[in-house]
């Protein structure tokens, strides 16, 4: 079964910092691997994916993500963190074997402060 | 390009009563998903459908609850009789199935059952 962890229910960070998000996953087959972001009375947007290739993924608004196979993560990054990344921030996994169903995480609130 | 577009916005209605949610996904995309997002259980799959058939209907709570896709441009999702706690946020999302592709979704509707 597949299945997604983002240890950190919220996520603080001041304004100009480097962010992390945390994500885990667990797929009995080869995984693709995406971010998603999701504003207020919003519907959640795609950030980036990882399907294979270079561990390090860029996505939009200047976010990346970093494919750890051994790690089984796939945490999502920024160099430097605006007041406007403040959202929720959504992983999903989808096992190549298993169709078209994504499992999303529960989640991390980002707050950028100024 | 037009979104995923969800109607209503929000719908406030009384126990009991039916309640029918309407998505029009991105032309072209040949998958289209139903998810139900909670503060306590979070985003949960619902349904989806490939080319307007049913593939997983695992996630339907009971058969209150029905959703149908009687052309490629146009889903519903019912719940007859609805309760409180059917209150939610519903989302419809759309992809396409060639390759690895990411779920586009609407904006949601806003579910309120007194």
């Amino acid at each position: 079964a597949q299945s997604v962890a983002q240890p950190e229910d919220q996520v603080n960070v001041a304004e100009g910092n480097p962010l992390t998000v945390k994500c885990t996953y667990s797929v009995s087959g080869n995984p693709y691997l995406f971010w998603y972001v999701q504003y207020p009375n919003r519907g959640l947007q795609f950030l980036l994916k990882y399907i294979t290739g270079d561990n390090l993924v860029k996505g939009s608004y200047g976010f990346e993500a970093e494919f750890n196979k051994s790690q089984t993560s796939f945490h999502l990054k920024k160099p430097s963190a605006l007041v406007s990344d403040s959202a929720l921030y959504f992983c999903a996994v989808r096992d190549m074997n298993y169709g078209q169903n994504f499992v999303f995480g529960p989640g991390t609130r980002l707050s950028v402060l100024p | 390009d037009a979104g995923v577009i969800q109607s209503p916005r929000h719908e406030v209605t009384e126990m009991g009563q039916e309640v029918t949610l309407r998505c029009k996904p991105i032309s072209g995309h040949d998958y289209l998903f139903w998810y139900r997002q909670t503060m306590m259980r979070g985003l949960e799959l619902l349904i989806y459908f490939n080319n307007n058939v049913p593939i997983d209907d695992s996630g339907m709570p009971e058969d209150r609850f029905s959703a149908k896709m009687p052309n490629a441009s146009f889903s519903t999702l019912k719940i007859q009789p609805s309760e409180p706690r059917d209150s939610a946020v519903y989302f419809c999302a759309s992809s396409l199935g060639t390759g690895v592709q990411p779920q586009h979704f609407g904006d949601g509707t806003r579910l309120s059952i007194l």
